[in-house]
């Protein structure tokens, strides 16, 4: 079964810092990774994702993943960190494998706080 | 606003009843998927459908039924409500299989129900 893990429950970063939020998966097959961010009492927002070619995947709002296979990891970055960047994020995968729909498993998520 | 509409967004009711979750999908998406957020649980997939059809099932309790209207929009069904059924419940919805964007879920502000 399709799984992805964040280790991380919480990341502190100064404003003005780059972040990083960390996510592996495991899938069998190739991986569909994609990012989302929920903010406080709002649906979870696309951020990016990996389906094939280049390893570096640019986003919204100036994020950004890297994609390495061996590792089996899918790291969220941003160079710069703002406060408003605040909020909780998600790593998800969907197996390629077809017949199981695009549904997409979740992470428990990290909750990113920026501190000015 | 991500396109996708669920009604109620707030919901409070007693054990042993049922209640029923609305989802409209974005204009153009085929497909809608029902999770359930909640603290201990994290976000866990329910439900997906397309097109009407049930295309691929999760942990959804029996007490729990969902389908998707010729209109494409769905309902959630939960009965014999418990305690535990407390939670966020979202709805998401994506294009076409082959269309630009068909792995991507948009995702509604979700239905808060309390259970008492």
């Amino acid at each position: 079964a399709q799984s992805v893990a964040q280790p991380e429950d919480q990341v502190n970063v100064a404003e003005g810092n780059p972040l990083t939020v960390k996510c592996t998966y495991s899938v069998s097959g190739n991986p569909y990774l994609f990012w989302y961010v929920q903010y406080p009492n709002r649906g979870l927002q696309f951020l990016l994702k990996y389906i094939t070619g280049d390893n570096l995947v640019k986003g919204s709002y100036g994020f950004e993943a890297e994609f390495n296979k061996s590792q089996t990891s899918f790291h969220l970055k941003k160079p710069s960190a703002l406060v408003s960047d605040s909020a909780l994020y998600f790593c998800a995968v969907r197996d390629s494998v077809t017949g199981g729909g695009n549904k997409l498993t979740f992470g428990t998520g990290t909750q990113l706080k920026v501190e000015l | 606003d991500s396109g996708v509409t669920q009604t109620p967004k707030h919901l409070i009711t007693a054990t042993g009843q049922r209640v029923t979750l609305r989802c409209s999908p974005r204009s153009g998406d085929l497909s809608v998927y029902w999770y359930q957020q909640s603290l201990d649980q994290g976000l866990q997939f329910l439900i997906q459908y397309y097109n009407g059809e049930e295309r691929a099932k999760g942990n959804i309790l029996e007490r729990f039924s969902a389908q998707q209207f010729p209109d494409l929009h769905s309902e959630l069904n939960l009965s014999s409500l418990e305690l535990g059924d407390s939670a966020l419940y979202f709805c998401a919805s994506s294009p076409p299989d082959r269309g630009a964007g068909a792995n991507v879920l948009t995702f509604g502000a979700g239905s808060r129900l309390t259970v008492l």
